[in-house]
C-alpha cells in the first residue's frame, strides 16, 4: 500500500468550477502538508502548506486536513484555465528531517 | 534573484554511459534535495545534502547512483552504467534551513532519456 494515495484523474472542469482535489494517507506521523502545482515541463511549485489539521485559505485556494481520517482537500473557488496542471500533495513527518513522500498528482484541465 | 537551476534540461545517453546532473541552489541556500519523477509517478526522494555532507541518502538506489554537494559549486547527481528504467525526471529543490517547514524551492528537473 502507498503511504500517499492520490486519483491521478484526469479531472476536466469548466471555467469558472469548483474544483475539489484530494488525498488520502496511511502514516499517522505526518504532520506537514502542502499542495503543489506543476506545469507540463516545469518543476513543482508550492501552493500551500498546513501544519496539522485544520483549514487555510489563499485567495481563491482553501487547504483542509483531517487527521482524524488522513484526508487532506485542495478547493480552488472560479477556476481559470491557467489553473490546468498537475496538482501534487505532499507530506513530512515531524521527525523525516526535511524528507516529502508526494502523491502521485491529479491532472486537472479547466476549460474556457 | 535566480531561483534553483538544473542542468541540463533534456539528457540523453546509451546504456551503460554515465550521467552527470548539476544543481545550483538558490543563492544562500545550504540544503538541496534530490528527487526523481518516473512516468506516471509521484515525486520520490533520493537524497538530501548539505556543504559536503550527505544527510540523509535513504532514497538513493543502492548501486551506481550517487551525489555530492562541494564547498564550492553544484551539487551533482551521478548515475554509472545507466539503464532503461533510470530515464526520468530528475528534480533538484533547495532550501536554508534544514527543515523547510514551509516547502521547497523546486527547479525545472533534468529530463534523463537512456536508450
Amino acid at each position: 500500500q502507498k503511504e500517499v494515495e492520490q486519483d491521478p484523474g484526469p479531472l476536466s472542469v469548466p471555467e469558472g468550477a469548483i474544483v475539489s482535489l484530494n488525498c488520502t494517507y496511511s502514516n499517522s506521523a505526518f504532520q506537514y502538508f502542502m499542495w503543489y502545482r506543476q506545469y507540463s515541463r516545469k518543476g513543482p511549485e508550492l501552493l500551500m502548506y498546513t501544519y496539522s489539521s485544520g483549514n487555510k485559505e489563499d485567495g481563491r485556494f482553501t487547504a483542509q486536513v483531517d487527521k482524524s481520517s488522513k484526508y487532506i482537500s485542495l478547493f480552488i473557488r472560479d477556476s481559470q484555465p491557467s489553473d490546468s496542471a498537475t496538482y501534487l500533495c505532499a507530506m513530512r513527518e515531524e521527525t523525516s528531517g526535511s524528507r516529502l513522500t508526494f502523491g502521485e498528482g491529479t491532472q486537472l484541465t479547466v476549460n474556457p | 534573484n535566480a531561483g534553483v537551476m538544473q542542468n541540463p534540461r533534456h539528457l540523453v545517453r546509451r546504456r551503460g554511459q554515465e550521467a552527470r546532473l548539476r544543481c545550483s541552489p538558490v543563492k544562500g541556500h545550504s540544503h538541496v534535495y534530490w528527487y526523481r519523477q518516473l512516468p506516471e509517478e509521484g515525486l520520490k526522494f533520493m537524497v538530501y545534502l548539505q556543504k559536503e555532507n550527505i544527510i540523509d541518502e535513504s532514497g538513493m538506489p543502492k548501486e551506481r547512483f550517487s551525489a555530492e554537494f562541494p564547498k564550492e559549486g553544484p551539487s551533482i547527481l551521478r548515475i554509472q552504467q545507466v539503464v532503461r528504467g533510470d530515464s526520468a525526471a530528475y528534480f533538484c529543490a533547495s532550501s536554508q534551513r534544514q527543515v523547510a517547514n514551509y516547502g521547497y524551492t523546486f527547479g525545472s528537473g533534468t529530463r534523463l532519456t537512456v536508450v
